[in-house]
């Protein structure tokens, strides 16, 4: 079955580290998103990529990081400069980067500090 | 970016009623899509909804949208409690804003 992956589902941050959260796809898509989402607060965008080796910020990419080095993967760092990283996120995937393509999502990462 | 923004509610509602919820938004739109998220979970995409399009259908999904408003509703009719979500409009321009999601219970 096609779908995306994230890994792992809960995810445990100390002090001073980081952190690296996993997302495959294999559904052939070209784009794929990152985003944050804490209670009462929706979906932010924290990364996208609209193909390989390619990367733009999002709203709040302050203290992320990712990369786009194949077409499947999709890895979101969350740095030590984060300092409030305790969220659900979420990573998406949609066949090209244009608003009108319905994006598909994985079953998210939850992310809390130690 | 635009932003989807969603009545807040909490609507609890019993089986076999039907559940409506709104969004508005505040920029010109190419599309606007809904999605559900069961707790704990991903997004899953519903129903598209062109802006040149006044009404969509898909099973017991009814869309409406009004770009004179920038207003769009959704309607789920004979709910069931598999419905138990949280239910999110997306605007699509350049890219895809989210609103804040509104909640649906439906109780057996």
């Amino acid at each position: 079955d096609g779908g995306i992956t994230q890994s792992p589902k809960y995810l445990f941050r100390k002090e001073g580290q980081n952190v690296t959260l996993s997302c495959e796809q294999n559904l052939n898509h070209d784009a794929m998103y990152w985003y944050r989402q804490d209670p009462g607060q929706g979906l932010r965008l924290i990364y996208y990529s609209q193909i390989v080796n390619d990367f733009q910020k999002g709203d709040i990419a302050e203290g992320y990081s990712v990369s786009r080095e194949k077409k499947e993967s999709f890895p979101l760092t969350v740095t030590s400069a984060q300092k409030n990283p305790t969220a659900f996120y979420l990573c998406a995937s949609s066949i090209l980067w244009q608003g009108n393509q319905p994006q598909h999502f994985g079953d998210g990462t939850r992310l809390s500090i130690l | 970016s635009q932003q989807g923004e969603e009545d807040p509610q909490a609507l609890s509602i019993q089986e076999g009623e039907n559940a409506t919820m709104n969004c508005s938004y505040k920029t010109s739109i190419n599309n606007l899509q809904w999605y559900r998220q069961n707790s704990g979970r991903g997004l899953v995409h519903l129903i598209l909804i062109r802006s040149n399009e006044r009404e969509k259908h898909s099973g017991r999904l009814r869309v409406t949208l009004d770009t004179s408003k920038k207003s769009s509703s959704l309607l789920i009719t004979a709910s069931r409690a598999a419905d138990t979500a949280s239910y999110f409009c997306a605007t699509g321009g350049d890219g895809l804003a989210f609103g804040k999601g509104n909640q649906v219970v439906v109780i057996p």
